[in-house]
């Protein structure tokens, strides 16, 4: 059974930058799938922040604005986030998935939640 | 941007009835659409994908429709742990537009 765990800070302050790792087990990252970053405020839609493939290619979501990278890395089967000049706006639970492309989002982590505050 | 619209924001429902959710793109975006349910302290559950083929385990009481910009979910005779909200989310332009809807909660009449 595939299943994914974010770890991280719970709390981050303002203009730092929030790291996260997601850990895979039963499964590869090295296996054809892209691994994928996911947040939700509070009473909000989703919001995807990016996605890393098997290959180490990696998609970002524009309204990032650069911000946003997402690292690979096989030896621990684990992929990572990180966003950069954090702010209130981005308090937020963040998930990491997997998906592939046309499929939907199959897989995800039970969610952290991070809040951005002095 | 596509933007995803989905109504009612909220729905009133009882055990047993018929349902639909809807939801609606900005712009054409053929079957490539997904509904997810999420309950309170949970990540979302992929329901449905192609805007109407069933995820794995996923009762056949939830069914999915449309294509191009409009789309619907129906669960046919409510169950008490289907109260959740349900999100759709668009992948048509993916990388990199990935969009989901605001959601429609569903709560007990």
């Amino acid at each position: 059974q595939v299943q994914l765990e974010e770890s991280g800070p719970g709390m981050v302050k303002p203009s730092e930058t929030l790291t996260l790792t997601c850990t895979v087990s039963g499964a590869s990252v090295s296996n054809s799938y892209y691994w994928g970053w996911f947040r939700q405020t509070p009473g909000k839609a989703l919001e995807w922040l990016g996605s890393v493939y098997y290959t180490e290619t990696t998609y970002y979501n524009p309204s990032l604005q650069g911000r946003v990278s997402i690292l690979l890395d096989t030896s621990k089967n684990q992929f990572s986030l990180r966003l950069s000049s954090v702010a209130a706006a981005d308090t937020a639970v963040y998930y990491c998935a997997s998906h592939l492309v046309l499929t939907g989002i199959d897989l995800w982590g039970q969610g952290t939640l991070v809040t951005v505050s002095s | 941007e596509i933007v995803m619209t989905q109504s009612p924001a909220t729905l009133s429902v009882s055990p047993g009835e018929r349902v639909t959710l809807f939801c609606r793109a900005s712009q054409n975006i053929n079957t490539n659409l997904a509904w997810y349910q999420q309950k309170p302290g949970q990540a979302p559950r992929l329901l449905i994908y192609g805007a109407s083929t069933r995820a794995t385990d996923i009762p056949v009481r939830f069914s999915g429709s449309g294509s191009g910009t409009e789309f619907t979910l129906t669960i046919d005779s409510l169950q008490s742990e289907d109260i959740a909200v349900y999100f759709c989310h668009q992948f048509n332009n993916w990388p990199p537009e990935y969009t989901f809807g605001q959601g429609t909660k569903l709560d007990i009449k």
